[in-house]
């Protein structure tokens, strides 16, 4: 059972650019979580999707960024117009469908460090 | 909103001294969780505690859940240079969003 895979792992952007941070969860997982790390910093919650819905996206920024979780394929956190700020690694966790995620751990993948120069 | 807080921010010291790092939540929750991130890595999850005044035990890491459900410590005896990283605690957010504490980063000199 292959972990959370993420890619690409680092990513070098211009400011201007678009990013695409792509995050498959492990099979079988249903639950996905975008996190922004800060060099030195904590984990930043960003977005929490199931299969096709947001769920919580209070931790995304209203503009530039944008996440989804389509029926088939990985979930996309997008950033567009890139700025030096933005630039961080971004970690993508999933978790089972369990009906109470809350008694479950979260599975990380190994982060993506965008760059924006 | 919901916040986690974990003290102290770093933490220095001699390979074979202990080390503890503690963290507070604004509300009860349901359980809290553990993870450890080494440099340049990922974190990785170490444990989960459910119940009120809840301890448990990973060789030398041991873990405890406070009675009132919203506080937890870890505590590290003998650290060796393996243990080397940042420790987070996590609770469940209202929304099923996972809220991490900002980390105890961990230093070990040989």
């Amino acid at each position: 059972n292959a972990g959370v895979m993420q890619n690409p792992r680092h990513l070098v952007r211009r400011r201007g650019q678009e990013a695409r941070l792509r995050c498959s969860p492990m099979k079988g997982h249903s639950h996905v979580y975008w996190y922004r790390q800060l060099p030195e910093e904590g984990l930043k919650f960003m977005v929490y999707l199931q299969k096709e819905n947001i769920i919580d996206e209070s931790g995304m920024p209203k503009e530039r960024f944008s996440a989804e979780f389509p029926k088939e394929g990985p979930s996309i956190l997008r950033i567009q117009q890139v700025v030096r700020g933005d630039s961080a690694a971004y970690f993508c966790a999933s978790s089972p469908p369990n009906p109470d995620p809350r008694v479950t751990e979260a599975f990380f993948g190994q982060g993506t460090r965008l760059t924006v120069v | 909103g919901q916040q986690v807080m974990q003290i102290p921010q770093y933490q220095h010291v001699q390979e074979g001294e202990d080390f503890t790092t503690y963290c507070n939540s604004s509300t009860t929750l349901s359980n809290i969780q553990w993870y450890k991130q080494r440099p340049g890595g990922h974190p990785v999850f170490l444990i989960q505690l459910v119940k009120s005044g809840e301890v448990k035990k990973q060789k030398r890491l041991t873990f405890q859940f406070g009675e009132a459900k919203k506080n937890s410590s870890l505590h590290i005896t003998a650290t060796q240079t393996t243990d080397v990283g940042t420790y987070f605690c996590a609770g469940w957010g209202s929304q099923g969003n996972l809220i991490f504490g900002k980390g105890t980063k961990l230093s070990v000199k040989p």
